[in-house]
């Protein structure tokens, strides 16, 4: 079956310092990945979305890679601030379309002052 | 301004009663979902629709029901079939039809049971 894995539940980094989340999948082959971000309470909200023929995509501080080889996407925060703390879920798409959106438990990101 | 709405954000239900979760959406979106967040898990697909007057089963459709009369509602039921109903419950939205298309999500319903 379909797997997910992101890196560990939580990391703590300090400001000011570069975040890296990996998400690794398994039994599939996403042509797709997206990366939301969820804070406490409240619904996800999409940030970025990388293609299989997409080695890198960038916007603002945030930058994800994509190795459909290694079948693994890196999610990187640089120069990180307090506010970037939240859950960040990975959620490789294989048909396309969010219908088939398959979403990772997310890792919880604390980025200490 | 537009989005998701679900309502309520907190609600309590006795065991054996059903129970109903509000998501109205006025992106004029085609597709829209339900999914379930359990602590430490990602979100479980429970029931999508792409249109409507269809709706398709997903991963944890069990206990469940949903309708889909108007495009901007999608309504979803927790019966007393739901064995572990206590959860947090989403409502998203999306196009159809279009590649890489993200998933817009509502502020989300806690559920629990007492």
């Amino acid at each position: 079956s379909q797997k997910i894995e992101q890196n560990s539940e939580a990391l703590n980094i300090q400001e000011g310092k570069t975040a890296t989340l990996t998400c690794n999948y398994t039994n599939y082959s996403p042509a797709y990945l997206q990366w939301y971000r969820q804070d406490p309470g409240r619904g996800p909200v999409f940030l970025l979305l990388i293609r299989e023929n997409e080695k890198e995509k960038r916007k603002e501080r945030l930058k994800v890679t994509f190795d459909t080889t290694l079948k693994q996407s890196l999610f990187h925060i640089t120069a990180s601030q307090p506010a970037d703390s939240a859950t960040y879920l990975c959620a490789p798409d294989a048909s396309g379309s969010a219908r088939q959106l398959t979403f990772g438990s997310g890792t919880q990101l604390t980025v200490l002052p | 301004d537009g989005g998701i709405t679900q309502s309520p954000k907190y609600l309590f239900r006795k065991e054996g009663q059903n129970v109903t979760l509000s998501c109205e959406q006025n992106l004029n979106h085609d597709a829209m979902y339900w999914y379930r967040q359990d602590p430490g898990q990602g979100l479980r697909l429970i029931y999508y629709s792409q249109i409507v007057n269809d709706f398709q089963k997903g991963d944890i459709a069990e206990g469940y029901s949903v309708s889909r009369e108007k495009k901007e509602s999608f309504p979803l039921t927790v019966t007393s079939a739901q064995k572990n109903p206590t959860a947090f419950y989403l409502c998203a939205s999306s196009i159809v039809g279009t590649p890489n298309t993200e998933a817009f999500f509502g502020q989300g319903t806690r559920l629990t049971v007492v």
